[in-house]
């Protein structure tokens, strides 16, 4: 079955750091959709990515949709405290209605 | 708008017994999904539904049960609990798979243990 990888695991930066997560689907990604936790809450959507290639910003955050709609990334420049939290990607196999979570990156920030 | 309304939101069981979580949402959409949350795991998908009275497996099915008799409703029973069905149970749904309306909108957890 569908699966998705997400890497690191954890990650711990000084303030101001910047900070990336990766995630890999085992099969081709009709869309893809990232979300934040923050500790002791629940899921909060961040953005979706469609197309191949596509790239979108949102401040200080900067998504990627790979060209083979397998992998994605999110980049978060110069990191605050307020980026504390788990990220997820979610991606949504073409012609399947279910979204399958990545294991997530806990990102703590150092202040 | 409540949004996704998740009862309850603590519970305690003891190993064999049963349980029904509910999700309620008022938002009129038609896709509807269970997760469950476990330190290291992500969330895994449970069961899930595209409509009224519609439903499917997801990745950890067994053990679970789930029925959809109303749109804006979406139960998950647990028959016989076990140890290892304690978690957090998160209910999500959603108005449609792409586009704009397609984000899920997750409820606040069901945090249960299993002793």
């Amino acid at each position: 079955g569908q699966q998705v990888m997400q890497i690191p695991q954890y990650q711990h930066v000084q303030e101001g750091e910047d900070f990336t997560t990766y995630c890999n689907s085992s099969t081709t990604l009709s869309n893809i959709q990232w979300y934040k936790q923050r500790p002791g809450g629940h899921p909060v959507f961040l953005i979706q990515l469609v197309k191949s290639g596509e790239v979108k910003k949102q401040k200080r955050l900067t998504f990627q949709f790979g060209e083979a709609k397998k992998n994605s990334s999110l980049h978060i420049t110069a990191t605050q405290t307020t980026d504390v939290g788990t990220y997820f990607c979610a991606g949504r196999a073409s012609g399947t209605y279910k979204y399958i979570f990545g294991t997530g990156t806990r990102l703590k920030v150092l202040a | 708008n409540a949004g996704v309304t998740q009862t309850p939101k603590f519970r305690v069981l003891k190993t064999g017994q049963s349980m029904t979580l509910l999700c309620a949402q008022d938002m009129n959409h038609e896709y509807m999904y269970w997760y469950r949350q476990d330190p290291g795991m992500g969330l895994r998908l449970i069961h899930y539904s595209v409509g009224e009275g519609t439903t499917a497996k997801g990745e950890v099915p067994d053990g679970y049960n789930v029925s959809r008799l109303k749109k804006q409703n979406f139960l998950l029973g647990l028959e016989s609990a076990a140890p290892s069905q304690t978690s957090v149970y998160f209910c999500a749904s959603s108005y449609s798979l792409t586009g704009d309306n397609s984000p899920l909108h997750f409820g606040n957890g069901t945090r249960l243990t299993v002793t």
